[in-house]
């Protein structure tokens, strides 16, 4: 069974319109981690969501474009707003493997997004 | 924030042969990983190693925390290996992981 579940796998959207990423973990964990990857780049950190608190996010991102809910401890939404192609990206999410008894950090399969 | 350099950034493998590839830090990292990402963009966890030396099957990684830097040994490649490959670290007791620039392996038959 999965650890990490994250919805949709793959979208095409229109400019302008919103697309909502779902991430279900089968474990309670403090913080889930969100994250983006452009085509032929990295991984950059988004956000850092925090159970009952407001999501902190690193430079160069913000809450309008980006919003995040994290309603309990096993469930979180990054929502893509006002998309354009520049948006076209494999977004991931992520938690501490620590409830697994492990290290480091576990991923979600990815959503990969295409604008158009 | 620290930074995280792979090299090298592309390699090309005749199938059956062996390979290195490194990861160097700017800083002492702990949570280092190693990760597979397949053409299919899915990110596998390979090793989890902050210190010392791993293997699973024809892969091992090493790590020299106080030197700062990882490797990821690859033997007897196989076509299924091609893809991108990441090293990852948090610094101090942040949990913001930083990714490596990645490893882009072909192995062709």
């Amino acid at each position: 069974s999965a650890v990490i579940s994250q919805k949709p796998s793959r979208d095409i959207c229109q400019r302008g319109t919103s697309l909502t990423i779902q991430c279900q973990v089968d474990s309670q964990v403090t913080m889930m981690f969100w994250y983006r990857q452009q085509p032929g780049q990295s991984l950059t950190l988004i956000a850092t969501a925090n159970q009952g608190s407001e999501a902190t996010y690193e430079s160069g991102f913000v809450i309008d474009k980006f919003p995040i809910s994290r309603p309990n401890l096993t469930f979180s939404t990054l929502t893509v707003s006002n998309m354009s192609p520049e948006d076209s990206s494999i977004y991931l999410c992520s938690v501490d493997s620590a409830f697994r008894g492990l290290g480091g950090y576990t991923f979600g399969s990815g959503t990969r997004l295409t604008v158009v | 924030g620290i930074q995280v350099e792979q090299s090298p950034p592309d390699l090309i493998l005749q199938e059956g042969a062996n390979s290195t590839l490194r990861c160097n830090f700017s800083d002492s990292v702990n949570n280092l990983q190693w990760f597979h990402q397949n053409p299919w963009g899915q990110l596998i966890n390979l090793f989890y190693i902050p210190s010392g030396t791993k293997q699973n099957g024809r892969l091992s990684a090493t790590t020299v925390a106080t030197e700062r830097y990882s490797l990821l040994y690859i033997s007897s490649s196989q076509t299924t290996d091609s893809g991108v490959y990441f090293c990852a670290g948090a610094s101090g007791g942040y949990q913001k992981v930083t990714f490596g620039t990645g490893t882009k392996l072909q192995v062709i038959p």
